[in-house]
């Protein structure tokens, strides 16, 4: 069935360096990948998105890679800083309004 | 511009009561939706409109309703309690791209 998983629950870095929050996903129709960030206590709130027909995508300081061929999506934090600890989603679009969401990734800052 | 709101924050019931979550929304957005987000989990899609007067279930609908009879309100109703509903829930609208949500700050919802 469809599915949106992640490699790692927990991740770890030193504030400064960069971040790397990986996804697969199972769905080969999935054509639209978003990546959410979830603070404590609030909603998810959309980062950056990119569509299939991509294979990278920047944002400020985030970037996103479409691996469609082993069905993975990455993304990356550069020079992260404590404000970055968070849980971070992907997520991925069905067609129409269907979106399924992965389990997350809980990022850790140290400073 | 309050964006999407959602009252209570917190909530406790007891098996059986009946409660209605509210989600309100100053974005103009015809689609809205209700997640639920248990711990370790994704969001789990509960119910969602396209618009006034049109709801459709999502993934995990049982014991849940939902109306939408102004493009502002989209409130979730539990019809009858279950500790199995506790959980946080995230009310969502969707700008123009069907990925493109905001969420509201969520209600956390406890059924003893």
């Amino acid at each position: 069935g469809e599915s949106v998983g992640l490699h790692l629950p927990t991740l770890s870095v030193q504030e400064g360096d960069n971040s790397i929050i990986n996804c697969a996903y199972s769905n080969s129709a999935s054509d639209y990948f978003i990546w959410y960030k979830q603070e404590s206590g609030k909603g998810p709130q959309f980062i950056i998105d990119i569509r299939s027909n991509m294979d990278k995508r920047q944002g400020q300081r985030v970037t996103v890679l479409l691996n469609k061929t082993v069905k993975h999506l990455s993304l990356q934090i550069a020079a992260t800083q404590p404000g970055d600890s968070a849980v971070y989603f992907c997520a991925e679009n069905t067609g129409g309004f269907k979106t399924i969401f992965g389990a997350g990734t809980r990022l850790f800052v140290k400073a | 511009n309050a964006g999407v709101t959602q009252t209570p924050k917190f909530q406790v019931l007891k098996t059986g009561q009946s409660m209605t979550l509210q989600c309100a929304q100053d974005m103009n957005h015809e689609y809205m939706s209700w997640y639920r987000q248990d711990p370790g989990m994704g969001l789990r899609l509960i119910h969602y409109s396209v618009g006034a007067g049109i709801t459709d279930q999502g993934e995990v609908p049982n014991g849940y309703n939902v109306s939408r009879s102004t493009t502002e309100d989209f409130p979730l109703r539990l019809l009858s309690a279950a500790p199995s509903q506790t959980s946080v829930y995230f009310c969502a609208t969707t700008g123009d791209l069907p990925g493109e949500q905001y969420f509201g700050p969520g209600t956390r919802l406890t059924v003893t």
